[in-house]
């Protein structure tokens, strides 16, 4: 299993500021993800975060919006840019890592963001 | 569109008897199907799955049951306790892409 943190843990700001998540894994992994869960909505995936190259996004996710950082395969970083309040939510960070059947995800305990 | 649904919201289930959690899905290419538990403040924890090519796993008092026709799934918890008061996410798995549904909460009563 992987040991998961996520900083801050939750954070109340301001429409048009931005904020950075971080996430840090107790081992290296390959795969590592975001997620976002709005109240009363299932968890999406926004993106993959790959080591050494840029993000893989999801259908209505860009770049601009939410920048990711992958320095290595401990860590990563999720920015929500320029925010709204239909961005409060619950950001999750997950890994991946080789189970018996089949590859497990193991997830963060989550940065709870409320946009004013 | 919502490929994989859970439609009851909440669940209320006496300690000790049986918990059955029900998750539809509409396509049929998934080839796994896993289910997620949440404690609030926490990730969700893997908690079982199963390949699209069996109908049944069972793992300690947890089951899962796949009805491919009916595209339908469902965990059986039994015997229910209190530490399963939670959130249960149903999910499934294409081309290494997991999708949720809304989950369901469930709650033990004493």
């Amino acid at each position: 299993s992987a040991v998961i943190s996520q900083k801050p843990s939750r954070d109340i700001c301001q429409r048009g500021t931005s904020l950075t998540i971080q996430c840090q894994v107790d081992s290296q992994v390959t795969m590592m993800f975001w997620y976002r869960q709005q109240p009363g909505q299932s968890l999406t995936l926004i993106a993959t975060a790959n080591q050494g190259s840029e993000a893989t996004y999801e259908s209505g996710f860009v770049i601009d919006k939410f920048p990711i950082s992958r320095p290595n395969l401990t860590f990563s970083t999720l920015t929500v840019s320029n925010m709204s309040p239909e961005d409060s939510s619950i950001y999750l960070c997950s890994v991946e890592m080789l189970g018996r059947e089949y590859n497990e995800q193991f997830f963060g305990p989550g940065t709870r963001l409320t946009v004013l | 569109d919502q490929q994989v649904k859970q439609n009851s919201p909440s669940l209320s289930v006496q300690e000790g008897r049986i918990s059955i959690l029900n998750c539809d899905y509409t396509n049929s290419m998934f080839d796994y199907f896993l289910w997620y538990k949440k404690y609030p403040a926490e990730g969700p924890t893997f908690l079982i799955s199963i390949s699209s090519i069996k109908d049944k796993n069972e793992d300690g008092r947890f089951t899962v049951f796949l009805n491919k026709s009916a595209k339908h799934l469902s965990l059986h918890i039994v015997p229910s306790q209190p530490g399963d008061s939670a959130v249960y996410f149903c999910a499934a798995s294409k081309d290494d892409k997991i999708i949720f549904g809304k989950g369901t909460r469930l709650h033990i009563l004493p």
